[in-house]
């Protein structure tokens, strides 16, 4: 089952664009986690906010989190040709599994 | 490169057929976790170890099961396979037990294809 589900489905924009996507979960949480995924690879974890956390930043990602609205969102600024990937919010679930949502696949062209 | 290592890489199998996966976790990492990615469920948990122990389970089918070794690695089997078995299977792994609460370092992943 899906706990997070991310918003839009795709994007696309011009190199040099801020991507936003979003990410609603329907439960509590204690964790939630960012990935990104290269085509068809692996995932690559981009950043980990607790539910006591609003934001985080990591170089271009900034991460925040409402844990009243029970969504997070993900920035990225000045978006590369190489940030084309999708990206897929996870929360935790009873525990220690990590429940994914469905993902946004962003585009980004030069 | 995240350290994880998948082999192989591709598989290509008949439905009724029992394949196995195979994961070696970052050095120094305990958790191994595995996860399904299809089109249609998208991402799925299927199981946790730590340190040879199974510490949580997912939705994994009663066909497949998996172990962790005592040098660390794991192996996951799919049995009695079925077209609808056809995904992407990835071996993550962290240091501790917390799962979603660490940072989970992913493999490049098994194709798994069911003919």
């Amino acid at each position: 089952s899906q706990q997070g589900e991310e918003d839009p489905q795709a994007l696309s924009i011009q190199e040099g664009e801020n991507a936003t996507m979003n990410c609603s979960y329907k439960t509590s949480i204690n964790n939630l986690q960012w990935y990104r995924q290269n085509s068809g690879r692996g995932l690559v974890h981009l950043i980990l906010i607790r539910s006591n956390e609003r934001e985080k930043h990591s170089g271009r990602l900034r991460v925040t989190l409402d844990t009243s609205k029970k969504s997070s969102s993900l920035l990225i600024t000045a978006s590369r040709a190489a940030d084309t990937a999708s990206y897929f919010c996870a929360t935790d679930q009873a525990g220690t599994a990590l429940i994914f949502g469905k993902g946004t696949t962003l585009s980004v062209s030069s | 490169d995240s350290g994880v290592t998948q082999t192989p890489k591709h598989l290509i199998t008949a439905t009724g057929q029992r394949v196995t996966l195979r994961c070696s976790p970052r050095s120094g990492d305990l958790s191994v976790y595995w996860y399904q990615q299809s089109l249609d469920q998208g991402l799925q948990f299927l199981i946790q170890y730590y340190n040879g122990e199974e510490r949580a389970k997912g939705n994994i089918l009663e066909r497949f099961s998996a172990q962790q070794f005592p040098d660390l690695h794991s192996e996951l089997n799919l049995s009695s396979l079925e077209l609808g078995d056809s995904a992407l299977y990835f071996c993550a792994s962290s240091v501790g037990l917390a799962g979603a609460a660490e940072t989970q370092y992913f493999g490049p992943g098994t194709r798994l294809t069911v003919l």
